[in-house]
């Protein structure tokens, strides 16, 4: 198993401004991911985090507006650039020991944007 | 294109009582399908995970039934209680290309208990 801290837990921000969500695993892992967790609808996979190598977005989703950090198995960043309200939602560091292995999630990090 | 839905989007049930949860899936190819626990401020944890040979899985209070062939599963919770409130995520698993493996999620079922 794998123990995620995920910190801010809830921050509600300035449009415009840029947020910077941090993911701390207490073991190296292999992947991780980001995801987005809007209200009534399912996680949506935003990129993979990869340490060493810029991370691998899903369609849809951008580096230059959620630039991704890995410097190491058991760290990594996600910022929101630029934010609108349409950002506003639940944001989650997910990590997994193997490709088909079970995901841990961190407790999430909900972003207002006022 | 992989999808998977769930049913009912909400529920209400008093405690002590049992209840059903309905996942149906188009994901292929299938790997192997995990029914998650989302509690209001948390994320996801796993209560089971189906392969394509296992037809029941239980996990105390918690079963889960899987029909390949018709691409469903169940997840029954018996003698509920109040800590069962929540949003249970149906994930199934699908072969990406090579050896990944890409998860897709539905959007759950919030499941309210009352005393």
């Amino acid at each position: 198993s794998a123990v995620i801290s995920q910190k801010p837990s809830r921050d509600i921000c300035q449009r415009g401004t840029s947020l910077t969500i941090q993911c701390q695993v207490d073991s190296q892992v292999t992947m991780m991911f980001w995801y987005r967790q809007q209200p009534g609808q399912s996680l949506t996979l935003i990129a993979t985090a990869n340490q060493g190598s810029e991370a691998t977005y899903e369609s849809g989703f951008v580096i230059d507006k959620f630039p991704i950090s890995r410097p190491n198995l058991t760290f990594s960043t996600l910022t929101v650039s630029n934010m609108s309200p349409e950002d506003s939602s639940i944001y989650l560091c997910s990590v997994r020991t193997g490709w088909d292995s079970e995901a841990f999630f961190g407790q999430g990090t909900r972003l207002t944007v006022v | 294109k992989n999808q998977v839905e769930q049913s009912p989007q909400s529920l209400i049930i008093l405690e002590g009582k049992n209840c059903t949860l309905q996942c149906n899936y188009t994901v292929s190819p299938f790997s192997n399908l995990r029914w998650y626990k989302q509690d209001t401020g948390r994320g996801p944890v796993s209560l089971t995970i189906m392969t394509f040979s296992e037809n029941t899985k239980s996990n105390g209070r918690y079963t889960a039934t899987l029909d390949a062939d018709t691409k469903q599963s169940s997840l029954h919770i018996t003698a509920s209680q109040l800590s069962d409130s929540a949003s249970y995520i149906c994930v199934v698993s699908a072969i990406s290309g090579g050896s990944n493996y890409k998860l897709t999620f539905g959007k759950g079922t919030l499941l309210t208990v009352n005393p």
